[in-house]
């Protein structure tokens, strides 16, 4: 059984880095056709993209949230960290990591994390 | 960027109704493109893969369509379970977008 579960400070101050890690189980984060990603959601709002890994240690990453972010991985403790730095009370959201598994033609994010709820506030 | 529009953002049906969510896109996704299930306190769930392909467990009530720019997914009966938001979500260029999402509420 696939399981991904996310781990980190729930309250945030302003201007804090934030490290999220994702521990994930049933896979391996060597898998050639596997990887994962960050999504966040505020508070009844949208999903939102951060960045992905993947097995080769290729990444990429919001457009809009790049000069913040940071992915990692260490394949041997089978975790996947997130930095974001300058954090704002505008980030504060459920932070969720997904696998990436490649689909028939495509990429897409199966199974999720069950979400961390990071607060940003002084 | 491509902008995903979801429509409508809340559709009011009761339970054995059929349920007819749109995405368009702002520009041709081809026919990848996903949709999620989203219930209140929980994690995305993957129903449709690449606009037609019901990812693995998901009930035949769940269909998707379309290609290029606008995309459909119906749920043909509506169960108590199915109550939820729905999101559609694509992958151009290595950066994934979601839509808004569509809230299936019970009317």
């Amino acid at each position: 059984q696939v399981t991904l579960k996310e781990s980190g400070p729930v309250l945030v101050k302003p201007t804090e880095t934030l490290t999220l890690t994702c521990t994930v189980s049933g896979f391996s984060l060597s898998n050639a056709r596997m990887g994962v990603s960050w999504i966040r959601q505020p508070p009844g709002k949208a999903l939102e993209w951060l960045a992905h890994i993947f097995s080769n240690d290729e990444k990429s990453y919001s457009t809009s949230l790049k000069s913040r972010l940071t992915i990692s991985k260490d394949t041997s403790k089978s975790q996947v960290v997130l930095t974001m730095t300058n954090m704002d009370p505008v980030d504060t959201a459920t932070y969720y990591c997904a696998r990436i598994q490649e689909l028939s033609s495509s990429w897409y994010f199966d199974p999720w994390g069950q979400g961390t709820l990071v607060t940003v506030s002084s | 960027e491509i902008v995903l529009t979801q429509s409508p953002a809340t559709l009011s049906l009761s339970p054995g109704e059929r349920a007819t969510l749109s995405c368009r896109a702002s520009q041709s996704v081809s026919s990848y493109l996903a949709w999620y299930q989203q219930k209140p306190g929980q994690a995305p769930r993957l129903l449709i893969y690449d606009a037609s392909n019901r990812a693995t467990g998901i009930p035949a009530r769940f269909s998707g369509s379309g290609s290029g720019t606008d995309f459909t997914l119906t749920i043909s009966s509506l169960e108590p379970e199915d109550f939820a938001v729905y999101y559609c979500q694509q992958r151009s260029n290595w950066q994934w977008t979601f839509g808004q999402g569509t809230k299936v509420e019970i009317k």
